[in-house]
């Protein structure tokens, strides 16, 4: 099984700050890594696939970058709808794995 | 629009058993893979099982490798999992969640449906 560890755990920012959120898979997986958000009480939503693709409808200011086992989600200026949870997602092999999870709070 | 409306969530004894269901639409549903994910109260996600948009290949994570079972009736646009022996540690909020184009991404997600598990 792939473990994907995401850091840190927590980012204390304020608005218009940038962000920048890390996975590492326990071994390469190419580019096969999606990013995911997830606000209290709701579904995650897609963000980035095959490590830098924005799903339809995601801004601009979220991008992704990374290959074979070092991955990162970029923010560039975090709006007020931005602060959540945010997991990273191999689909290289079965089974399919998600990070921990990094909380991106008001600071 | 896509809509993913899963139910069947409830309370119940360890060992007991429960089956979701997830009705899809807005979409053709058997053109597409479909999949269950949880998430343990304040916990990540775990993704569960997965089953190809015919029902020829179903693949389980192995913490419920035996004892769950994924399903789907293309007829009734209708995804299940049917859970039997179930631990303490299955709580937590199911989503169905349909494929973006047979590549394994979580493209849609349902609201999800609650399973309490008691000792």
């Amino acid at each position: 099984e792939i473990v994907l560890t995401q850091s840190p755990a927590t980012l204390s920012l304020s608005p218009g700050e940038g962000a920048t959120l890390s996975c590492r898979a326990s071994q390469g997986i190419s580019s096969l890594l999606a990013w995911y958000q997830q606000k209290p009480g709701q579904a995650p939503r897609l963000l980035i696939y095959d490590a830098s693709i924005r799903a339809t409808g995601i801004p601009a200011r979220f991008s992704g970058s990374g290959s074979g086992t070092d991955f990162t989600l970029t923010i560039s200026s975090l709006e007020p709808e931005d602060f959540a949870v945010y997991y990273c997602q191999q689909r290289s092999n079965w089974p399919l794995t998600f990070g921990g999870g990094t909380k991106v709070e008001i600071k | 629009q896509v809509q993913l409306v899963e139910s069947g969530g409830d309370v119940v004894q360890s060992g007991g058993s429960l089956r979701l269901s997830c009705e899809a639409s807005g979409f053709i549903f058997s053109n597409y893979g479909m999949h269950w994910v949880r998430q343990a109260p304040d916990k990540g996600l775990e993704w569960v099982t997965f089953i190809h948009y015919d029902g020829s290949n179903k693949y389980y994570a192995d913490a419920v490798k035996g004892r769950f079972s994924i399903s789907r009736d293309n007829a009734k646009n209708t995804l299940y999992l049917q859970m039997n022996s179930l631990r303490p540690e299955d709580t937590g909020v199911y989503y169905c969640a349909k494929e973006r184009e047979s590549d394994r991404l979580f493209e849609y997600w349902g609201q999800g449906t609650l399973v309490t598990v008691s000792s």
